[in-house]
């Protein structure tokens, strides 16, 4: 499809597992983005690729999430340990990331990865 | 400190009325965009409108508007003669351009919940 694919959609996992969850990007974007989502909240910033480079780490709540985007299209967000406080949706979002202000491009957001850990 | 405040929580109309979301923002920067997404029962998050900092004209697009008052820091954004397809959660985001740090990550609104009911 045209848009940002995520996989798995939804996801259950017991407490101390590790999870990964993947995002396609926009054929293309440069730029990529991973948020996170609590029930009732708005989508909160965890990561920021420019290609394989990630520029940008600092909304990883701890040191169990790490992501990567080793070919620079693809990218895999992984929780280690997961607790139940990670319950929330997983948002990856992609942009072209062309335009040297980079706030000014649009960014569009896949569906999501639901987790919820038990 | 860079913040994106959206006080409705909750609004419920009757289809056709007309409703007004608000949205309040606190940038640092004099260049910023800013930007509404609508987000569905299914997750995704879809791009409604971009406006930079420079551009204070107001845009119209369908039953769609927005109003942008730099000297409110506001980015209200109205839908005209509301329909049942209108009720999802709206979001409020800011992007400020930063220099060398910049990456066009996104600070979102905790979001308002638009009921249309029939």
């Amino acid at each position: 499809g045209a848009g940002v694919s995520q996989s798995p959609r939804y996801k259950v996992a017991k407490r101390g597992q590790d999870v990964a969850l993947r995002c396609d990007p926009i054929s293309g974007h440069v730029s990529l983005f991973w948020y996170q989502q609590a029930l009732g909240q708005g989508p909160e910033f965890l990561t920021y690729f420019q290609n394989e480079a990630q520029l940008d780490k600092s909304g990883l709540p701890s040191d169990r999430f790490f992501a990567e985007r080793p070919e620079g299209s693809v990218s895999t967000l992984k929780i280690q340990r997961t607790q139940q406080e990670d319950s929330a949706v997983y948002l990856c979002a992609s942009s072209l990331g062309l335009r040297q202000d980079l706030s000014g491009n649009t960014i569009y957001f896949g569906e999501g990865s639901w987790l919820t850990v038990v | 400190a860079q913040k994106v405040t959206q006080a409705q929580t909750e609004i419920s109309v009757v289809e056709k009325e007309d409703v007004t979301l608000d949205c309040v923002y606190e940038t640092r920067d004099t260049t910023y965009y800013l930007f509404w997404y609508k987000q569905p029962p299914s997750g995704e998050l879809v791009f409604l409108i971009r406006r930079n900092s420079f551009d204070e004209q107001n845009e119209i697009s369908g039953r769609y508007s927005w109003n942008f008052q730099k000297s409110t820091s506001s980015f209200n954004f109205t839908i005209t003669a509301s329909q049942v397809v209108d009720s999802a959660v709206y979001f409020c985001a800011l992007s400020e351009a930063r220099g060398s740090s910049n990456t066009g990550k996104l600070i979102f609104g905790q979001g308002t919940t638009l009921q249309v009911k029939p």
